[in-house]
């Protein structure tokens, strides 16, 4: 089993629509999570970072957290054609300090006009 | 307030051959994480380095190899090179303390 799992895609959605972005991972004891978006040819951009169980939202986007059942989800509302990337779930294990990330490797998103 | 630079942006060599990539960390940041990106993969942990030192080590081989200087900043070394060994070459800073990580723009590395 993958240490974090996501569904490589491509998930395609209408303009205006929104996006769902899944991630599991087999760590337990994973305290610290990560949804990085990458265009192509270009370096992975943290967008969003959540470490409690619920929603974090921050604009367009919404991050949920689901220790008891590992999983992580990315939401993304309105979507737009400037969202079309890769979107990469990223796990930090129980050591609290700057211990590795570990990552899926990504979800393609295509937004459709 | 300079983000991760990387140098060089691109790089090619021939089999066997050794590589030298440099990175100098976010400004405020102490730690540095080098990974390893196939194309259609998502990046892999080769190491990460804090105060001069490897901290975490992923599954890569004694070829790769780094060093963290007093300034932060970092070399990874990549010996007898395979062809294999072509992807992208990121590296991310970040606090010991934890935090997301900021990555570099990333050394595109061919092995012809």
């Amino acid at each position: 089993q993958k240490e974090v799992e996501q569904n490589s895609g491509p998930l395609s959605v209408p303009e205006g629509a929104i996006a769902s972005l899944n991630c599991t991972y087999s760590d337990r004891v994973s305290q610290s999570f990560f949804w990085y978006r990458q265009y192509s040819g270009k370096s992975p951009e943290l967008i969003m970072s959540i470490y409690s169980n619920g929603d974090k939202e921050d604009g367009r986007f919404t991050a949920q957290l689901n220790k008891a059942s590992q999983y992580v989800s990315l939401l993304i509302r309105d979507s737009q054609p400037s969202d079309s990337a890769t979107y990469l779930c990223a796990v930090r294990g129980l050591d609290g300090t700057a211990s590795k990330l570990t990552f899926g490797t990504g979800t393609r998103l295509q937004v459709t006009l | 307030d300079a983000g991760v630079t990387q140098s060089p942006t691109h790089l090619i060599k021939t089999r066997g051959q050794q590589v030298t990539l440099r990175c100098s960390p976010k400004s405020g940041h102490d730690t540095v994480s080098w990974y390893q990106q196939a194309l259609g993969q998502g990046p892999q942990f080769i190491f990460q380095y804090y105060e001069e030192e490897e901290r975490q080590r992923g599954n890569f081989p004694d070829r790769f190899s780094g060093h963290q200087f007093p300034n932060y900043s970092s070399e990874l070394n990549v010996n007898a090179l395979l062809l294999g060994d072509s992807a992208l070459y990121l590296c991310a800073s970040s606090l010991v303390r934890g935090g997301g990580y900021t990555f570099g723009s990333g050394t595109r590395l061919t092995v012809v």
